[in-house]
């Protein structure tokens, strides 16, 4: 019953540092996204990956690189964290890119400060 | 361009009262969907809804349901006898696609729900 799992759940980085966050799926979906979560702004797409080998941009994609390592994994990478970047990062998966409106699942959140 | 508005940015509410929670979208699209995800105070965030803009009937699961109305571009969500385990913050999304694949989510700011008793 695990979903959508992402690590780690906490995270203190100092300015300049680097790190990847992970993130797996266990329902053989084709999709799947990085969102970040700000106060006031709701969820904002980072990157997706709309299926195995590709990805693209969301609407706030600077500072972050992304790997779709197989159908399961899809990682977020942070070059050189800057403050901006702390937030609630939440990793999310979908069955089928090619068919609209399909159910995005997310999940736990990864809590991360930079400062 | 999509978007989602919840207008009501902090609701309380006495158990057993129910609540309405708002949601507004804007899309030119005549094929989208709408969504409401719950976020507890543990963070996770719980899908509760989908609704595709051909289907306006309303939709009732125990205390909960949901009122889509295209007219107004409104997916209106009511809890019935709240209970303080409602407590959490509720969003509302729009999906549509991206050219080439994938599903995009358009999230309104959300709102939370504080059930006292």
């Amino acid at each position: 019953n695990a979903g959508v799992t992402q690590t780690p759940k906490f995270q203190v980085l100092k300015t300049g540092q680097s790190m990847t966050l992970q993130c797996a799926q266990d329902m053989n979906h084709n999709s799947m996204y990085w969102y970040r979560q700000d106060p006031g702004m709701g969820l904002r797409l980072i990157y997706y990956s709309a299926s195995e080998g590709t990805t693209d941009k969301g609407e706030v994609p600077n500072g972050y690189n992304v790997s779709r390592l197989n159908k399961r994994e899809f990682s977020l990478r942070l070059e050189s964290a800057a403050p901006s970047q702390t937030s609630v990062y939440f990793c999310a998966s979908s069955r089928d890119s090619r068919t609209s409106g399909n159910t995005i699942y997310f999940g736990e959140g990864s809590w991360l400060t930079v400062v | 361009a999509q978007k989602v508005t919840q207008a009501q940015t902090e609701i309380s509410v006495v158990e057993k009262e129910d609540v309405t929670l708002d949601c507004v979208y804007e899309t030119r699209d005549t094929t989208y969907y709408l969504f409401w995800y719950k976020q507890p105070p543990s963070g996770e965030l719980v899908f509760l809804i989908r609704r595709n803009s051909f289907d306006e009937q309303n939709e009732i699961s125990g205390r909960y349901s949901w009122n889509f109305q295209k007219s107004t571009s409104s997916f209106n969500f009511t809890i019935t006898a709240s209970q303080v385990v409602d407590s959490a913050v509720y969003f509302c999304a729009l999906s549509d696609r991206y050219t080439g694949g994938g599903n995009k989510l358009t999230f309104g700011t959300g709102t939370q729900l504080k059930v006292e008793l």
